[in-house]
């Protein structure tokens, strides 16, 4: 059963600090997304990634949000210095291009205090 | 700038009924229509996709509804069950599908016994 993972599922951080999230694609797929989701703006695009090269990240704050693709099986997803308004719940998706279905995996859900 | 405008924001139907929940968007490039199901701390879940060749497509008991010409497209649950209570999700995506998804807002759907 092919799905996509993230860790950790659950953090609680004080603002300040560095948080580090972690994604594995569905092996296969060529195409890794992340969204940020709040009650008042939604799910909102933060970044994504065809063939492990950036393609847009214009929805991440530059100075404090990074995202990479270090290999073809895990995306990273770094804050810092995090801050309050950075509570959300984070989702990584990934698909194939030509299919057009997105995955989404579990999620994290941020707590900066 | 909301590109895909979702209503209603809540909806409360009997089992069995038929919910009906609305899109709407305003950029011509989009040619991929999916909706996403969630539950309650879980990542969006993919229901069912339309593309713009058809006006209409069946999935068990859910229906998308494509008017082209409108920019608007809905999703129909037939024989609506509890177990169908979630927020929905419209989203929309150019070059079929391959870029990124722009989200509703969500409807969150209960369906009473």
């Amino acid at each position: 059963d092919a799905r996509v993972t993230q860790t950790p599922r659950h953090k609680v951080t004080e603002m300040g600090q560095e948080v580090t999230m972690r994604c594995q694609p569905i092996l296969g797929h060529n195409t890794v997304f992340w969204y940020r989701q709040t009650m008042m703006q939604g799910l909102e695009l933060l970044a994504y990634f065809r063939n492990r090269a950036p393609l847009d990240d214009s929805g991440m704050p530059k100075d404090r949000f990074s995202a990479e693709m270090p290999d073809a099986t895990l995306a990273t997803l770094k804050i810092q210095p995090s801050e309050p308004r950075d509570s959300a719940v984070y989702f990584c998706a990934s698909g194939l291009r030509r299919m057009g279905e997105q995955y989404f995996g579990p999620g994290t859900r941020l707590t900066v205090t | 700038q909301q590109q895909v405008k979702q209503s209603p924001q809540s909806l409360i139907v009997q089992k069995g009924g038929i919910p009906i929940i609305n899109c709407a968007y305003e950029n011509t490039a989009f040619d991929y229509f999916p909706w996403y199901q969630q539950f309650p701390g879980k990542g969006p879940a993919l229901l069912i996709a339309i593309r713009p060749d058809v006006s209409e497509k069946k999935e068990g008991r859910f229906t998308i509804s494509f008017n082209k010409s409108a920019k608007q497209f809905s999703l129909h649950i037939m024989d609506s069950q509890p177990g169908d209570s979630a927020t929905y999700f419209c989203a929309a995506s150019a070059q079929g599908g391959s870029e990124k998804l722009v989200f509703g807002k969500g409807t969150k759907l209960t369906v009473n016994p």
